[in-house]
């Protein structure tokens, strides 16, 4: 299957610092990739969607301005924390999205190995 | 809202014991989804079922798919310590632009293996 990679796997930092989570195809070209939020013992609850090039779609109830979300390249996304606080500590799954090359189905996902972020 | 239900939350089992989990998801879907993920991970894809009837089969797990009934299951055989996890299934659904899909997770089913 295709590769993601997701950068840093831990971060710790004190709460009103900024984060920044990258997510990176490294074999193919993601059209589109997705950010979603896992709390302990809990399911992943998707953050949003972005496409190259364009902004980000929140999910609803996701603020905008706390979670900043960048798709600049089609190989690369990142995800910015912004002012965290201890209730945004996570652990955050990035997938992506491509076409041809190593995908068996158009539009299967791959994911990341997911950022543990710890807001103390 | 597409809304998928898993059940049971929670597997306690022996080893040798065969099980099922169940995936009852609400409206029409593209595909489905099933992942393992172990304490700390990520998630690592099972199987992808994309058609009503399909089944697939890797090992002591197997997984089919009605879409009539809008069900899943994912069978267990003879478990073994080793697929002690948690298991997700997740619905997929096209969003308008892109090309890609959605997906909507269940709430997960942990499984634990005994000796």
């Amino acid at each position: 299957g295709a590769v993601v990679s997701q950068h840093p796997s831990r971060v710790i930092c004190k709460s009103g610092t900024s984060v920044k989570i990258e997510c990176r195809s490294l074999d193919f070209q993601a059209t589109t990739m997705f950010w979603y939020r896992q709390f302990p013992k809990q399911s992943l609850m998707l953050m949003a969607t972005s496409n190259e090039g364009s902004k980000a779609t929140y999910e609803q109830g996701v603020e905008k301005d706390k979670f900043l979300i960048n798709h600049a390249s089609l190989t690369l996304s990142t995800l910015t924390v912004t002012s965290a606080h201890p209730e945004d500590s996570s652990f955050y799954i990035c997938s992506a999205s491509g076409t041809g090359g190593a995908f068996s189905l158009t539009g299967e996902l791959f994911f990341g190995e997911g950022s543990r972020l710890t807001v103390l | 809202e597409l809304k998928v239900e898993q059940n049971p939350l929670f597997l306690s089992m022996q080893e040798g014991k065969n099980y099922t989990i169940y995936c009852n998801y609400s409206t029409t879907s593209d595909r489905l989804y099933w992942y393992r993920q172990d304490p700390g991970k990520s998630l690592e894809s099972l199987f992808v079922l994309l058609s009503n009837g399909a089944v697939k089969q890797e090992g002591r797990l197997m997984a089919s798919l009605d879409t009539k009934a809008r069900l899943s299951t994912l069978h267990i055989t003879a478990a073994v310590h080793d697929l002690s996890a948690t298991y997700f299934c997740a619905v997929g659904y096209r969003i308008p632009w892109g090309g890609s899909e959605k997906l909507v997770f269940g709430k997960g089913t942990k499984l634990t293996v005994n000796p």
